[in-house]
């Protein structure tokens, strides 16, 4: 099974600041098999990104993805109030797994 | 606008099966990968499975033992049965389409199950 390990695990920012998250994979994953997500508190995750860098349908350009192999990261270049919130990688290239998650709390 | 929504009951007891159903509207369930996704309180996701339309199915190794996803297409509904449950199983469950890229891209709101006696 492949292990993905997040960090930071916690991220205290600033509105207008840059946000950057990481994930680790035990084993190497392809492009193509690797998603990000955004949960808030009581919703459902939403998906940001799919292939390591293609921004899902409505999510706004100040979310890009990265990344190849075993390291793969998530950039939000400028902070808005909504971005508050946990993010979640994803592998599908052996079975699925999930990240243990990245909060993005307010300073 | 495809909808995902879950279905079951929020309290089951100890070593009993735990059932939930999630009912797929504004799309068809045919050639997509449906998935069943869980989240204890206050931790992480953990995938749990996913069905074909065709039937074919993939379990998380650690759950495996325990677990059957069912499809029925004639519904557009696809099932949940894990069996043998403890409070370690108390979550929220939540069903996901399992998009054309490798991707949850539409999710159920998700339904909360205590295991409980």
């Amino acid at each position: 099974e492949i292990v993905l390990t997040q960090s930071p695990g916690t991220l205290s920012l600033s509105p207008g600041e840059r946000a950057t998250l990481s994930c680790r994979a035990s084993q190497s994953v392809g492009r193509s098999y690797f998603a990000w997500y955004q949960q808030k508190p009581g919703q459902a995750p939403r998906l940001l990104i799919y292939g390591a860098s293609s921004r899902a349908t409505g999510i706004p350009d100040r979310f890009s993805g990265s990344g190849s192999g075993t390291d793969f990261t998530l950039t939000i270049t400028r902070l808005e109030p909504e971005d508050f919130a946990v993010y979640y990688c994803q592998q599908f290239g052996t079975s699925r797994t999930f990240g243990q998650g990245t909060k993005v709390e307010i300073k | 606008q495809v909808q995902l929504q879950e279905s079951g009951p929020g309290l089951v007891k100890p070593s009993e099966t735990l059932s939930l159903t999630c009912t797929v509207s504004g799309g068809s369930i045919t050639s997509y990968y449906w998935s069943w996704i869980r989240q204890a309180p206050g931790k992480g996701l953990e995938w749990i499975g996913y069905i074909y339309h065709s039937g074919s199915t993939k379990y998380n190794p650690s759950l495996k033992s325990r677990v059957t996803i069912s499809v029925d297409t004639s519904k557009n509904q696809f099932s949940l049965n894990l069996r043998s449950v403890t409070a370690a199983d108390t979550a929220m469950y939540f069903c996901a389409r399992d998009g054309f890229s490798y991707e949850l891209d539409y999710w159920g709101p998700g339904t909360l199950v205590t295991v409980s006696s």
